[in-house]
């Protein structure tokens, strides 16, 4: 089955900085790869997600890139914010098709702490 | 906001015992997913069903694991008997349908067995 890993468990930034997260995934069928953030208490919130024909997708602050060749995709987020402090996910879907019927195989997390 | 409601959202239990939760989807998506996620790691996919069919619950442990949607509406997870090694957040989501579709999270029930 698919397996995700996700780099850096933990992160820690000055506010205004940039945090970059990094994720490989095993599939190379996968074609859908959205991210979570996860606040304290609560359920994980889709923040950005890309599709596996494209490449780069923006979002205000946020970014997602994706590396089919090399089966790895990266979140970006610019200017950060205290208030961008929380625990991210990446994720990995095959999508439509066969028997998967969109279920996630999501990385460990990532920790980020955004400091004032 | 449409939002997808989970109850209780704490349990404790003692081990042997049985344990039940419960989900309610946005209203009109049709796939509802339950996931474990244990402390400082990522949600795992226990089940997901497709209106009231289970179409993927290859990680249930179905000898103390059972789960149903009678409706394809709201669903049950249940647990029993409770083990240990249960503790954990049972994360419900739902979405419109399985594929590119944006899976909305509940809030969790954070199940503490002792």
């Amino acid at each position: 089955g698919e397996n995700v890993e996700q780099h850096p468990s933990t992160l820690s930034v000055q506010e205004g900085d940039s945090a970059v997260i990094k994720c490989t995934y095993s599939d190379s069928a996968s074609n859908y790869f959205p991210w979570y953030k996860q606040e304290l208490g609560k359920g994980p919130q889709l923040i950005i997600d890309i599709r596996s024909n494209v490449g780069e997708k923006k979002d205000q602050r946020i970014a997602v890139t994706l590396n089919k060749t090399a089966k790895h995709f990266s979140l970006h987020i610019t200017e950060t914010q205290p208030e961008d402090s929380a625990v991210y996910f990446c994720a990995a879907s095959l999508g439509a098709g066969g028997t998967s019927y969109g279920k996630l195989t999501f990385g460990q997390g990532t920790i980020l702490t955004v400091h004032p | 906001e449409a939002e997808v409601a989970q109850s209780p959202r704490y349990k404790i239990t003692e081990k042997s015992q049985a344990v039940a939760f419960w989900c309610d989807p946005i209203s009109g998506h049709a796939t509802l997913y339950w996931y474990r996620q244990i402390l400082g790691q990522g949600p795992e996919l226990l089940v997901q069903f497709q209106d009231e069919s289970v179409v993927d619950d290859s990680q249930l442990p179905k000898d103390r694991f059972s789960a149903e949607r009678l409706k394809g509406v709201d669903s049950t997870l249940k647990i029993q008997p409770a083990e240990l090694g249960d503790s954990a957040m049972y994360l419900c989501a739902s979405s419109f349908s399985g594929a590119y579709n944006e899976q909305f999270f509940g809030p969790g029930t954070r199940l503490t067995v002792l």
